[in-house]
């Protein structure tokens, strides 16, 4: 089990506008990843953390930011939507003894950009 | 699902058969893979996991194998219920860095409806 929760679970606005999404666990693992979904491209990984303030891009990181203050928050900020990412965002986690390891999702955010 | 691509490979099987589910996977240094069932409205699950130096790997009701020869995984469902219904992927990792963990690679899965 992740002990993921995202929030919020479901939201739309308007194109320009900034929104974050929140991804918060209660395991304590290390690393932590944000990944959107799309009908055609299954699952990409956007941004992961190895760390509290560690960071680094995925494969479709352009027009997101991540932030990890504290172990348990890893936060997806896209500072100003366009309709090409509206999409489905999951976060996941892994407890970092490793390279090889499962990585386990949150239940996913439903964005819609307008 | 409504998550997932419109038009995924799909496998209708009867309730109590057992199901295949096949994933041909890119890198030959992939070295660890994943199944994961994802259903509607929900966010992927893990099923099992193998990594490369096996071929083989069983747990309850699934069993994946791995053919690293010709880079395939596949995933049996024995008596399949109607509660295994839902999109199935398989995961390889790809160059896996400490400070990474693991860096998967989703393939984009296979619908599995099964009928009463």
């Amino acid at each position: 089990d992740a002990g993921i929760t995202q929030s919020p679970r479901h939201k739309v606005t308007e194109t320009g506008t900034p929104v974050t999404l929140r991804c918060h666990q209660t395991e304590n693992h290390r690393y932590m990843y944000w990944y959107r979904q799309d009908p055609g491209h299954g699952l990409r990984l956007i941004h992961y953390s190895y760390g509290v303030k560690d960071t680094d891009k995925g494969e479709v990181s352009d027009g997101y930011s991540v932030s990890r203050s504290k172990t348990e928050d890893f936060l997806l900020t896209l500072e100003s939507a366009t309709s090409s990412q509206t999409s489905v965002y999951f976060c996941a986690n892994s407890p970092g003894q490793g390279a090889l390891e499962t990585q386990y999702f949150g239940p996913g955010t439903r964005l819609l950009v307008l | 699902g409504e998550n997932v691509g419109l038009h995924l490979p799909t496998l209708s099987v009867q309730e109590g058969d057992n199901s295949i589910i096949n994933c041909a996977y890119s890198n030959s240094a992939s070295d660890y893979f994943i199944w994961y069932k994802q259903e509607s409205g929900k966010g992927p699950q893990f099923i099992i996991d193998i990594r490369s130096n096996m071929d083989k790997r069983q747990g309850q009701r699934v069993t994946v194998l791995l053919n690293k020869t010709v880079k395939h995984l596949s995933l049996q469902i024995a008596a399949t219920q109607p509660g295994d219904s839902a999109v199935y992927f398989c995961a390889e990792n790809i160059n896996g860095r400490e400070t990474s963990g693991s860096r998967l690679t989703f393939g984009e899965g296979t619908q599995l409806t099964v009928n009463p």
